[in-house]
Order: structure tokens, then sequence, then C-alpha cells
């Protein structure tokens, strides 16, 4: 119930085009969704989050789709260019629960290259 | 301002042998996490701080691993007995913390950890 399954494990896109990666979760106390960004050797970064009170959320070429009902949300990036190369992780978390702690319950990450 | 910082970023150390990493977290951020992330097991949670107390250690793999966090601030993660499945990237992050509240988690670099 804990787990959130992410895919694909690898992506191959073009530049310019748009890369989707999807994740889906059992847990229906959780109320946190973010996704991260993870270069070689580096600490992951948060890209966007959403919570489940909003079906999207936009911040540049990053969109999160939520469908709060098939427990599935979706990392959408438009226009993929090569610098956007990385391991993406998707995570859940516990937030409105009284001695909720936040930890974020990750995916197991998708390796994007986007292709000059 | 400085993000979270981690020492060593690479530590490689021989079974049986006792380590410690450290963490030092964004200036004010009450809250501090412990993750690790290795091959097998992806990205996984240890240890939660709230200020100088640990309200979740749920996810320490055994008693070898412990954690304390002094003055609100820097966090020692210690391992003792290393054993070679220990051998993973050690992650720290750290928020402005608060329950019912989504407080983004900011990463460190991590420290490498190598049993040989």
């Amino acid at each position: 119930q804990q787990q959130v399954k992410q895919s694909p494990q690898s992506l191959i896109v073009q530049k310019g085009g748009i890369s989707i990666i999807n994740c889906a979760y059992e847990n229906t106390a959780f109320d946190y969704f973010p996704w991260y960004q993870q270069f070689p050797g580096k600490g992951p970064a948060l890209l966007i989050a959403i919570r489940p009170d909003v079906s999207e959320k936009k911040e540049g070429r990053f969109t999160i789709s939520f469908n709060k009902s098939a427990k599935q949300f979706s990392l959408h990036i438009m226009d993929s260019q090569p610098g956007d190369s990385a391991t993406y992780f998707c995570a859940a978390s516990i937030v409105n629960i009284g001695g909720a702690t936040n930890k974020l319950i990750f995916g197991t990450g998708t390796l994007l290259a986007v292709q000059p | 301002g400085a993000g979270v910082s981690q020492s060593p970023s690479n530590k490689v150390t021989e079974k049986g042998k006792d380590v410690e990493l450290r963490c030092d977290p964004i200036s004010g951020h009450t809250a501090l996490y412990w993750y690790r992330q290795s091959l097998g097991q992806g990205l996984e949670f240890l240890i939660y701080f709230q200020g100088n107390s640990a309200p979740d250690k749920s996810g320490l793999p055994s008693d070898r691993f412990s954690a304390e966090r002094t003055g609100g601030s820097v966090s020692t993660l210690t391992i003792q007995r290393t054993q070679q499945e220990d051998s993973a990237v050690y992650l720290c992050a750290s928020s402005r913390g608060g329950t019912g509240v989504t407080h983004e988690q900011y990463f460190g670099p991590g420290t490498r950890l190598t049993v040989t």
C-alpha cells in the first residue's frame, strides 16, 4: 500500500518532443505528489508538485496531470531538450493527518534521454 | 543561500568498521530527513527529525543504524559494523517542517558509501 509504481523505466525522446512519465499509487491517504529530477552525482531536485484538490498544475514546460479516482499522476515535459536528460522520480507523502511526517515514498525512477 | 550540505562526499570503508555521515540542513529548516539510494532498493526513507526529536525511525533497516540531531541543526547518521549491503548513496533533505503543511524537501548531494 505504501508503494508508488512508476513507468516507463527508461524513455528516449527526440528534441522538441513530449516526454510522459506515469505513476500510480494505492494508499488513498497520500495527499502530496512531487516530482524530482536527478542528474548523475547530484541529489534529487524538486521540479513540481501537486495536491489532490487540483487535476493539473503547470510550471513552464512541466505539467503534472492528476487523476484522483484512478490514483494516477503523470509528468509531461513539453518541448523536451537535451538538458532535460536525467532521472525523474515521482513521489507521494501524507501531510494532512495528525502526526504525519511528510516522508516521501518514491517511485523507481525513469531515465530520460532527449536526443538532439 | 546555502543549500543542504553533506560530508564526506565519498566514503570507502572496510566491512565491520563504523562510519559517520554528516548533514548540514538549510538554516532555519526544522525538519530533516535521511534517505538511502541504492540500485536494488531505489530511494528509501530512513528517518525523520523534527527539531532534535526523531518521531519516525521506521525506515532504519537494522539496529546497526542510528542517527542524532543536535541544536536543531546538524545531523549525523551512524552505521555500526558496516556490511556490503550498506553500500549506497545516503541522502539528506531538509524542509521548513510542521505537520499539516506541505513544505518542499531540499536534498543534499549525498554521501556515496562503499563497503569493501
